[in-house]
């Protein structure tokens, strides 16, 4: 079947603009997660949902980062006001249950602030 | 909190020679243990894990690794690449089943012929 895909694969935004990236995960899976890995390092975890509650957000950077998955489906992160640092691959991954030790990977979003 | 550090950032070696990656972590708890690989423009893949039992444990395209709690160490090996192999390939550690990944920093094989 379908792996998670994000959209879009590469965006190029100026600074101190808004943008959204988008995860549909693998149908049925109930959690889901976004993690950031900067040029060169390994991915950081941003947040977690479990289905359309967002149980973790400990590892968003700032106030400007804002993450939702209204119907406990497809997530949306939203940066608001991007800065150069928000430069990064942005990695969606989906679990099809809690508890579940395996994590699907999307192929990311890479951003780029200039 | 936990940490993971991969000690190499990267390793050349040729076809069909044999590699080890290494990776240590540090947690005050028990963790699950994970190797992903990362080919270019393409998401993370799991490679293999560890949860309990033996402490070798076998993934996919012969890849193996072996738990050393004392050392707390993952390494992983395999005793012939291919040039396929070529990737980034990263440790992960989870402290509960189905909590969040914390990643080491990458360790870059790169297999020449």
């Amino acid at each position: 079947g379908a792996g998670v895909s994000q959209s879009p694969r590469y965006k190029v935004a100026k600074r101190g603009q808004d943008v959204a990236l988008r995860c549909d995960p693998i149908s049925g899976h109930v959690s889901l997660f976004w993690y950031q890995q900067a040029l060169g390092q390994g991915p950081e975890f941003l947040t977690y949902f479990q289905n359309e509650a967002q149980l973790d957000k400990s590892g968003l950077p700032s106030d400007r980062f804002f993450a939702e998955r209204p119907e406990g489906s497809v997530s949306t992160l939203k940066i608001q006001r991007t800065q150069q640092e928000d430069s990064a691959v942005y990695l969606c991954a989906s679990s099809p249950r809690q508890g579940s030790l395996e994590q699907y990977f999307g192929p990311g979003t890479r951003l780029t602030v200039t | 909190a936990q940490s993971v550090t991969q000690l190499d950032s990267q390793v050349p070696v040729f076809e069909e020679a044999p590699v080890e990656l290494r990776c240590n972590y540090s947690s005050s708890v028990s963790v699950y243990l994970f190797w992903y690989v990362q080919y270019p423009n393409q998401g993370l893949q799991l490679l293999l894990k560890y949860l309990s039992g033996s402490t070798l444990v076998k993934g996919i395209n012969g890849f193996e690794a072996e738990f050393n709690k004392s050392q707390t160490s993952f390494h992983l090996r395999k005793p012939s690449v291919h040039i396929s192999d070529t990737a980034e390939y990263f440790c992960a550690v989870s402290r509960n089943a189905g909590n969040m990944l914390t990643f080491g920093g990458g360790t870059r094989l790169m297999v020449k012929p």
